[in-house]
């Protein structure tokens, strides 16, 4: 496996359930992001971590979790989700923070829809 | 929050022809982007730029960080139909840990 993978990359789920969706990157960086994509609007940024430290949590709601358990995966742990929440979630990694001007490169992302 | 000006929102064009898209900002970044994003794809980065003034290529792909900090630009010479999909623009504020997107443009290649 190269670069950024995400699974799995479609989910459907009720508003009582709770999943995950998980992310891994084979880069060797130091930075790992999640976004929200809606229709029509920017990528929205979640949650910054870097070396397993989140950095950055971009007012998302508690319904969003993300952990990091190490520097090459980053998960996202859903529950009772709103129909709104359903977009396309990317996770993204760098070899440093946006501070130090890395580059980011993105995984495919997880079609979430919520019913 | 800080938010980038990308336009056109799409663009319909004919196999050959040359593309413009263009990105603006209301405060001074230090770092552009451009991304590439297929249908039911993550975006992949095509050009960055790191410097006022810089012109990069990448292909038939073009981009230039603005004199004034506030502007970038893509250029896409002789369109093939792959070329299709949505092109995004993304800075970077000076100090700042979050990457400012674009809306992004959609480009159609009719062949």
């Amino acid at each position: 496996e190269t670069g950024v993978t995400q699974t799995p990359r479609h989910l459907v789920m009720g508003m009582t359930n709770k999943k995950s969706l998980k992310c891994e990157q084979h880069l060797g960086h130091n930075a790992m992001y999640w976004y929200k994509q809606s229709a029509k609007k920017p990528l929205e940024l979640m949650f910054v971590y870097s070396l397993e430290e989140r950095v950055e949590n971009n007012s998302v709601p508690s319904r969003f979790s993300p952990e990091c358990p190490n520097s090459s995966h980053l998960f996202l742990h859903l529950h009772t989700l709103q129909p709104e929440d359903s977009a396309l979630y990317l996770c993204a990694s760098s070899q440093g923070t946006p501070k130090v001007g890395d580059t980011q490169y993105f995984g495919p992302g997880t079609r979430l829809t919520v019913l | 929050g800080q938010q980038l000006n990308q336009s056109p929102q799409s663009m319909f064009i004919q196999e050959g022809e040359d593309v413009s898209m263009n990105c603006t900002s209301s405060s001074i970044f230090n770092t552009w982007l451009w991304y590439k994003q297929d249908p039911g794809e993550g975006p992949v980065l095509l050009i960055a730029l790191y410097k006022a003034g810089e012109l990069t290529s990448n292909g038939r792909l073009t981009a230039q960080f603005g004199i004034t900090r506030k502007d970038s630009f893509l250029n896409i010479s002789a369109s093939i139909p792959s070329d299709v999909g949505i092109y995004f623009c993304a800075g970077l504020e000076g100090g700042s840990e979050k990457l400012v997107f674009g809306k992004g443009t959609k480009l159609t290649v009719n062949p």
